[in-house]
Formats: C-alpha cells, structure tokens, sequence
C-alpha cells in the first residue's frame, strides 16, 4: 500500500542547534513532495516542495529539503532553529493521476532555550 | 488578499445535532477539500471536490455530506450518524493538476465540540 511516514512523532531540540525531521514515501513513482508546517489551532502553511530538478530545495523560514531517490527519502532540514519554529511538521505526496493529497501523521517539534 | 475563510473558529453542538462548517475561498481555485485533524492522527480526507456540482469521498466520509454548488464554497455538513465529531477540521484548495502537483492552501480551520 502506498503510504508516508514520519518515523518521529515528537522531537526536541535546543534553540540554535540544527533540525532535521524524516520523512520517508513507499511509492513505485517518484511522487510530487511537501512539507508544511502548523502552528496550535492554525491551518498549514507550505515550506517547501519537490517536482524535479535539483534535489536539495529551499523554501521558507531558512528550512531546506533533500530529497534522495535511492532512500525514498524527503528529509526537512533547518541549519539553527528559533523558538518560534516549535510547531508541528507534515510531509506530504502527490502522485500522477491522483487528484488529492496524502500526508503523514506528523512531527511536533519542540524548541529548548 | 486571496485566501480560504472558515467561520466559525470555534463551534459547539449539542449531541444529535446536524451542523454546518464553512469554507469559502477566493483564489479561483477549482478543487477543495474537507480533512479532519484528530492528535496523533494527522490529517484524514473527508470529501473532496474537483469541480462545481461534483464530489468525492474520501478515506472517513462516512457521517459527512457535502455540496459545491458555487466555485468558491464547499460547506461541509457534520450528521448526526458521525460517532465522534469532536475534531478540528481543515478546509483546503488547489489548482488540480492531474500530475500530482496538487500543492493545497489551508484555510485556519474550524474546531467542532459536541457536547
């Protein structure tokens, strides 16, 4: 069955030190790839995605994305995380031929001073 | 400013009761789409939309309807039959392409007590 995991459900890390959060597809294609991140009791709000091209992304708020083929991997990575990025995290795919949208369950991300 | 608007932020019901969240949005996107947000549990498809006066459901439709009777509204109706409605739920819309790039704008949801 086609799925999308992210194997952390919570993740702690210290103001300033740097983030990555795992993400991980089972598709035969390469899927269309996003992540998006949700504030408490806000909608989503898009980083970043991947179609094609280069494989490391840029998006907003200083976070990048990898993504590897060989791993079916599609790993958020930020460089030095600020408080206010505490928050939960969602990766997402899309496929050809499908109209809709299938996200993980998520990655709440808790920011230490 | 283009956006999704759900109203009401907050909306409490008595058990048995129907009730009707909100969804409109101006970017002129054809597709919409209900999810439901539970802890833990990410975000699950209810219904969705392609196209005024189509719908389709999805992976929890069951205990929800829907109409799309104009472009820029999708209103989501939450019966009586839904066992547990208690949840915050998330409108969103997109351009659909059928390549995949369904890249979705969220509206800020609307969170649902039943009482």
């Amino acid at each position: 069955a086609q799925s999308v995991t992210q194997p952390d459900i919570h993740i702690t890390v210290s103001e300033g030190a740097s983030l990555e959060l795992r993400c991980n597809y089972s598709y035969g294609a390469t899927p269309y790839l996003f992540w998006y991140v949700q504030s408490p009791g806000q909608g989503l709000q898009l980083l970043l995605k991947y179609f094609s091209g280069d494989t490391l992304v840029q998006g907003i708020k200083g976070f990048e994305a990898e993504f590897k083929r060989s791993q079916s991997s599609f790993n958020l990575r930020k460089p030095s995380v600020h408080w206010s990025d505490a928050a939960e995290y969602f990766c997402a795919v899309g496929l050809p031929g499908y109209s809709t949208l299938t996200f993980g369950k998520g990655t709440m991300l808790l920011v230490s001073p | 400013d283009g956006g999704i608007t759900q109203s009401p932020k907050y909306l409490f019901r008595k058990e048995g009761q129907n009730v009707t969240l909100s969804c409109e949005q101006n970017l002129n996107h054809d597709a919409m789409y209900w999810y439901r947000q539970d802890p833990g549990q990410g975000l699950r498809l209810i219904y969705y939309s392609q196209i005024v006066n189509d719908f389709q459901k999805g992976d929890i439709a069951e205990g929800y309807s829907v109409s799309r009777e104009k472009k820029e509204s999708f209103p989501l109706t939450v019966t009586s039959a839904q066992k547990n409605p208690t949840a915050f739920y998330l409108c969103a819309s997109s351009i659909p392409r059928g390549g995949g790039d369904n890249e979705q704008f969220f509206g800020p949801g609307t969170r649902l007590t039943v009482l």
